[in-house]
């Protein structure tokens, strides 16, 4: 099964930073990857697919990179309705494995 | 508008069964895997079983190999799972959702409560 390590857990930032999570697999995946956000009580949000695709509708300050083992989410001019939990997934095959959520606190 | 809505959740304890119905408008299911995703209190997102378009696939974690199983009607738009023996580890909120993949479509239900205690 693929491993997930997503760094930060969390992280304070203020309105205007920019912002970078970072997902590493143990085995490559291609860019079969997808970053959700959560906010309490709701369900995922999904922003970016195939590692770098952004979904319809996803303001475009919402940015995803990498391919293999590394992936990064980028949110740059962090608003403040994008105080939320960050989720990645890989999709390569089954198991399919979530990361462990970075939680984005305003600083 | 796609919308997937979840039933079934409730209080069950230790060793009790529960089926999790998962009932899909605005699109159909036939030719979409579906999944089923849970989260505990406080936790994160955890991926629980799959089931190909045509249901002739299936795919579980292994936490729960052996004790749920999954299963669609397509002719009903509704997606299912049967949870058997359950664990207070079990406990969570269960989403259905079109986990999309490479594709652009991604859909979650709202979820619902499965409680697990004596």
């Amino acid at each position: 099964d693929i491993q997930m390590t997503q760094s930060p857990s969390s992280l304070s930032a203020s309105v205007g930073d920019t912002v970078t999570i970072t997902c590493r697999t143990s085995q490559g995946i291609r860019n079969d990857l997808g970053w959700y956000q959560q906010k309490p009580g709701k369900a995922p949000k999904r922003l970016i697919y195939a590692a770098s695709s952004l979904q319809s509708g996803v303001p475009s300050r919402f940015s995803g990179s990498g391919s293999g083992t590394e992936f990064t989410l980028t949110i740059s001019s962090l608003q403040p309705e994008d105080f939320a939990t960050y989720f990645c997934l890989h999709h390569n095959y089954y198991p399919q494995t979530f990361g462990q959520g970075t939680k984005v606190e305003i600083k | 508008e796609v919308q997937l809505l979840e039933s079934g959740g409730g209080l069950v304890q230790p060793g009790g069964s529960l089926r999790l119905s998962c009932v899909a408008s605005g699109i159909t299911l036939t030719t979409y895997a579906m999944s089923w995703v849970r989260q505990a209190p406080g936790k994160g997102l955890e991926w629980v079983s799959s089931i190909s378009g045509s249901g002739g696939s299936t795919y579980y974690a292994d936490s729960v190999k052996g004790r749920f199983t999954i299963s669609r009607d397509n002719s009903k738009n509704t997606l299912y799972v049967q949870m058997n023996s359950l664990r207070v580890e079990d406990a969570a909120v269960y989403y259905c959702a079109l986990l999309g993949g490479w594709l652009p479509g991604d859909y979650w239900g709202q979820g619902t409560l499965v409680t697990v205690s004596s």
